[in-house]
């Protein structure tokens, strides 16, 4: 079955902790993997693709085959962090562009 | 700037009605999605389309239909309310490359509630 996982509902850190919000998927074929994120009152975005291999806002996230897990890290957390985040799969070379979504974590950023 | 737009924001509406929510974007895209978000469940798709009248299933399509009439515009019907349909609901856009996954667009949502 294709299934993204997001253990943690809530996670918060203080600001200028590091963070990382956890994600583990199950699929058969070859996977693309991405992050969104939703501030608030904001639409939900993309942040970052596991296939652009670059840091958004210093997050950073690589793709793990071995253990099937994209996991969002950034090393110093800042307020502006806070948000829903979800991550998502989708067939690697889809052009329908459907995704498979986790269950979101929402990141609190402490002062 | 890629504008998804959702026709509300809110809606209430009763059980046994039939509901619309309409969704229009700007970027000449072919791809369109409607998903329901819920909390502890994440996003869920209903339905996509990728061409003008062309549609597919989503992972929950149960009491929902769709139409796209034209390439821009991507309805979802809701055929007879029920409680269980209350929800927000998003509206997605992507853009068609073959051979490569592009990044979805996303309205504003709409939260509906079936009393």
């Amino acid at each position: 079955a294709q299934r993204v996982t997001q253990p943690e509902k809530l996670l918060s850190v203080f600001k200028g902790a590091p963070v990382e919000l956890k994600c583990n998927y199950s699929y058969s074929g070859s996977p693309e993997l991405f992050w969104y994120v939703q501030y608030s009152r904001q639409r939900l975005q993309l942040l970052l693709r596991h296939i652009s291999r670059e840091s958004i806002k210093g997050f950073t996230a690589d793709l793990n085959k071995g253990e099937t897990s994209f996991h969002l890290k950034k090393p110093f957390a800042q307020e502006e962090d806070s948000a829903m985040y979800y991550c998502a799969l989708s067939r690697r070379s889809s052009n329908t562009g459907k995704l498979i979504f986790g269950q979101g974590t929402t990141l609190q950023v402490k002062p | 700037d890629v504008k998804v737009t959702q026709s509300s924001r809110y809606l209430v509406k009763r059980t046994g009605e039939k509901v619309f929510l309409e969704c229009v974007q700007d970027m000449d895209h072919e791809n369109m999605f409607w998903y329901r978000q819920d909390p502890g469940l994440g996003l869920r798709l209903i339905y996509f389309s990728y061409d003008v009248k062309m549609k597919e299933k989503g992972d929950i399509p149960e009491g929902y239909s769709v139409s796209r009439e034209k390439k821009e515009r991507f309805s979802l019907i809701l055929e007879s309310a029920s409680t269980n349909q209350t929800s927000m609901y998003l509206c997605a856009s992507s853009y068609w490359d073959p051979g490569r996954n592009t990044e979805a667009f996303f309205g504003q949502g709409t939260r509906l509630t079936v009393v």
